[in-house]
């Protein structure tokens, strides 16, 4: 069975500043996708960036960069430049990587990001 | 980015009302899932479909049910609402490719008296 932990239920961040949210999972599966996305108060979930086990380089999107430490099963969500904009929920995912395909989701984290 | 529509964006109803929970895509997807989230809680699997005529429960005991008629339309149905069944459901697709991103609606927010 696959399971996601997010240890941090909520964080503050300066406006301009860089936050990391933790992300660990344990699977016993050589294949797994990982996923980050983000859930303003609107309710959508939005996809912010993607990280496959075999991956060999950190995956990147403009502001956001994921710390894949493969040994240690963990899949940091790094923001650059917090923007008043990016306070919400973000949730860390991992893909099944047979049969369904379905997400297993964490708990989430909610970010603030103050002036 | 991603075509995927659900409505109604919000719905009060009574207990024992029938309900369906509209959802859409245009980008072609073979596989299109539920999830339910109670609010600021984790997202949990209640439906899935592989394509067409596929149709299997997820991980979350549900009481709804779904049907996959069209690639593009996977409604999920309560024949009686209670309560209990008050939450955020919401759906997403996926393509059959390495990466299978699944892409959300902006999902319905069901409130039952």
């Amino acid at each position: 069975a696959q399971k996601i932990t997010q240890t941090q239920p909520g964080m503050f961040v300066q406006e301009k500043e860089a936050v990391t949210l933790d992300c660990t999972y344990d699977t016993s599966d050589p294949s797994y996708g990982l996923f980050w996305y983000k859930q303003p108060s609107s309710g959508e979930m939005i996809f912010l960036i993607y990280q496959g086990s075999y991956d060999q380089q950190n995956a990147t999107e403009g502001r956001y960069s994921l710390n894949f430490q493969k040994a240690r099963k963990s899949a940091n969500l790094v923001i650059s430049a917090s923007q008043l904009g990016d306070s919400a929920m973000y949730f860390c995912a991992m893909r099944e990587s047979t049969g369904r395909r379905a997400l297993t989701f964490g708990s989430g984290t909610r970010l603030q990001v103050q002036p | 980015e991603a075509d995927i529509y659900q409505t109604p964006r919000y719905l009060v109803i009574g207990t024992g009302k029938k309900i369906t929970l509209e959802c859409s895509q245009t980008m072609g997807h073979d596989k299109m899932y539920w999830y339910q989230q109670d609010p600021g809680m984790e997202l949990h699997l209640i439906h899935y479909s592989y394509g067409v005529n596929s149709t299997e429960k997820g991980d979350l005991s549900s009481e709804s049910t779904v049907s996959r008629i069209r690639t593009e339309h996977f409604p999920l149905t309560l024949e009686s609402a209670r309560p209990s069944h008050t939450s955020q459901y919401l759906c997403a697709s996926s393509e059959s490719a390495y990466q299978e991103t699944q892409y959300f609606g902006p999902g319905t927010r069901l409130l039952v008296l």
